[in-house]
């Protein structure tokens, strides 16, 4: 069974670095095809996809945020960690990490991690 | 990027009756390799994480009820609900994984008439 957990803090100020880690369970990055995504959905609007790890340590990333985040995984650890730079309140969003295999759908979710952006 | 626009923005339907959602992508998903098309699915309700219901365009994951369908090839696609039910109610996402960006739809509210 997979499971998946986000974690972080839930209030950041403006300007500052937003550090997330997803902690999973029920598969590994030593499968070939893994990959963990992240995806984030504003209070009442839609998801957005932000940035997928795959089990080579290939990435991809939103081209509109590229500049601002950093996936990295820790396989010993069983994470994956997404960074973002300089919020802004337009970041505060539930943030969700899913599981996938290469080359499909995201199959397994986490809960996901409500993070505000204020001051 | 590969833009999923979905049809319509909100749907109030009977209980009973049919619910039909449609998506279509800026671009064809369709991989001519395998002629596969790279097109999920996915119910939200509130509070809760999306929930994948479809992939390949029209393979039902497992233990989704077979009321729900998915057709469609190339750049146009539809979710049908063959006859509502009440836990039905909730926001539905098509997503394209042809190729990154993995881009979402804007979403589908689905209500009770």
């Amino acid at each position: 069974q997979i499971t998946l957990k986000e974690s972080g803090p839930t209030l950041v100020k403006p300007t500052q670095t937003l550090t997330l880690t997803c902690t999973f369970s029920g598969f590994s990055f030593t499968t070939t095809g893994v990959g963990v995504g992240w995806i984030r959905q504003p209070p009442g609007q839609a998801l957005e996809w932000l940035a997928l790890i795959f089990w080579d340590d290939d990435k991809r990333y939103s081209p509109s945020l590229q500049s601002r985040l950093t996936i990295t995984k820790d396989s010993s650890k069983n994470q994956v960690v997404l960074t973002m730079t300089n919020v802004d309140p337009v970041d505060t969003a539930t943030y969700y990490c899913a599981h996938r295999l290469q080359p499909r759908w995201f199959d397994s979710w986490g809960q996901g991690i409500l993070v505000t952006v204020s001051s | 990027d590969i833009v999923m626009t979905q049809s319509p923005d909100s749907l109030a339907v009977s209980l009973g009756e049919r619910a039909t959602i449609n998506c279509k992508s800026s671009q064809g998903v369709l991989y001519s390799s395998n002629s596969k098309n790279y097109l999920a699915w996915y119910q939200q309700k509130p509070g809760q994480p999306p929930k994948l219901l479809i992939y390949w365009a029209f393979t039902r994951e497992s233990g989704v009820p077979d009321r729900f369908s998915g057709s469609g090839s190339g750049t146009d696609f539809t979710l049908t609900i063959s006859s509502l039910q009440a836990e039905d109610v909730a926001v539905y996402y098509c997503q394209q994984y042809y190729s990154s960006p993995y881009t979402f739809g804007q979403g589908t509210k689905l209500e009770l008439k």
